[in-house]
């Protein structure tokens, strides 16, 4: 079974705090993804990569930007944490670009920002 | 362009009752398209999907779902409810003929079997 882990499941930190949110997936899956959850909005994409070193803006990427150094590890990075970005955030992958595929999804961090 | 609806934000059923869960998309091209589930405090779990063939698709956990062309809907069912179904469940969608192989997600619909 394809397993998506991410690194926390509920943290808190305070504005202006930098805040990085780890994902590793361990199905050697091309693609990987950051999307936020907030009631009544659904998933939105923050960014994706569908290679090492590779990215691309989603819907809301401002505030946010994104690390693949190796293939199974995709970071979220908050440059200055602002009360806004609370939210649940959710890390996926799927195999290839095809546009078929499933995504795999982790657990989600629930982030709170004080 | 892609877009998804799922115009019910919330849904009730007795258990034992069939359930229906709407989604109807909008795209250039032909779609691929998705369901998948996330219980409370986990992350999204995949249903199902259609990508060509049969327009009944058939998925996890006894659900299934119709895709009709005319209509542009794919709605989930499931003959008979149980409580355990009470989750949020989330219908994608991606233009095959479209540049960006990400699907679109809907705003998710809350499904809540009554005992």
């Amino acid at each position: 079974d394809v397993k998506v882990t991410q690194s926390s499941r509920y943290l808190v930190k305070r504005t202006g705090e930098k805040v990085f949110l780890e994902c590793v997936q361990d199905m050697d899956h091309e693609n990987m993804f950051w999307y936020r959850q907030d009631p009544g909005l659904g998933l939105r994409l923050i960014y994706f990569s569908y290679d090492v070193k590779m990215k691309e803006k989603g819907d809301i990427p401002e505030g946010y930007s994104v690390s693949r150094e190796k293939k199974e590890r995709f970071s979220l990075i908050l440059e200055s944490a602002s009360t806004n970005q609370t939210s649940m955030y959710l890390c996926a992958s799927s195999l290839s670009g095809g546009g078929t595929d499933t995504q795999y999804f982790g657990p989600g961090t629930r982030l709170t920002v004080l | 362009a892609q877009s998804v609806a799922q115009p019910e934000d919330q849904v009730n059923v007795a258990e034992g009752n069939p359930l229906t869960v709407k989604c109807t998309y909008s795209v250039s091209g032909n779609p691929y398209l998705f369901w998948y589930v996330q219980y409370p405090n986990r992350g999204l779990q995949f249903l199902l999907k259609y990508i060509t063939g049969d327009n009944l698709v058939k998925g996890s956990y006894g659900f299934e779902a119709e895709f009709n062309k005319s209509q542009t809907s794919f709605h989930l069912k499931k003959p008979s409810a149980l409580v355990s179904d009470s989750a949020l469940y989330f219908c994608a969608v991606r233009d095959m003929s479209g540049g960006s192989y990400i699907p679109t997600f809907g705003r998710g619909t809350s499904l809540i079997v009554h005992p």
